[in-house]
């Protein structure tokens, strides 16, 4: 079955450095989004990319955060400068959209800022 | 702006026995879909159950059925035969039915299956 990769799984940074969180959707989909989860809390809502541009964003996703679709098959995340409250959980999904909308998740990458 | 409530953020089951975890969620809107997501220790994301709004029959996938009720705004899974492996986090999500509108996730309930 097809799935939706994530990379690194673990991604440990200091303060105020930058990062790339690297997703890889399912391949004939055309809806790409990030989420977070910080321990134990829900998950959150970050961005959603359609047609190369972001459709809609959280009020998380300020300035430092950006997202590209660099070359038709990968999905990044970019935070500039991390910040210790943005240590969390982040998850990729796809989907096709339309009405049999069904989200894949990856695995997620542990960001842990120090 | 729709929400999404789970009053349960823990609950345990006998294996073999049947647990019906808690959603109910707020919205104006007539047409959505909503889910059951399932995150072990893992923490990987699984997804569960789907209902689309506009059916009336609850969906069930094998040991996992929904009680959807609209007029009221409920969602409640139902796991039936409960296995060790059913032991997760699991989310109550809900998304318009209209292009890429993001998931509104609930907070969770955490699943324990003891033997």
């Amino acid at each position: 079955e097809p799935e939706v990769t994530q990379t690194p799984s673990h991604q440990v940074t200091q303060m105020g450095q930058e990062v790339i969180l690297r997703c890889v959707p399912i391949s004939n989909h055309l809806y790409f989004y990030w989420y977070r989860q910080i321990l134990g809390q829900k998950v959150e809502f970050l961005v959603s990319f359609y047609n190369n541009e972001i459709s809609e964003k959280s009020e998380i996703f300020d300035d430092q955060f950006s997202v590209e679709r660099p070359d038709g098959s990968n999905f990044t995340l970019k935070i500039r400068s991390t910040k210790l409250e943005d240590s969390a959980m982040y998850f990729c999904a796809s989907g096709l959209g339309g009405n049999n909308e069904k989200l894949f998740f990856g695995s997620g990458t542990q960001l842990s800022v120090l | 702006a729709q929400t999404v409530t789970q009053s349960q953020p823990e609950m345990s089951v006998q294996e073999a026995e049947t647990v019906t975890l808690s959603c109910t969620y707020d919205t104006s809107e007539s047409n959505y879909y909503l889910f059951w997501y399932k995150q072990p220790p893992s923490r990987q994301m699984i997804l569960v159950i789907r209902q689309e709004a506009y059916k009336q029959q609850n969906a069930t996938e094998n040991r996992f059925s929904v009680n959807f009720q609209k007029a009221a705004k409920s969602f409640s899974l139902k796991i039936s035969d409960s296995q060790l492996g059913d032991t997760a986090m699991y989310f109550c999500a809900f998304m318009l039915l209209s292009g890429n509108t993001p998931l509104v996730f609930g907070k969770g309930t955490r699943l324990s299956v003891i033997a």
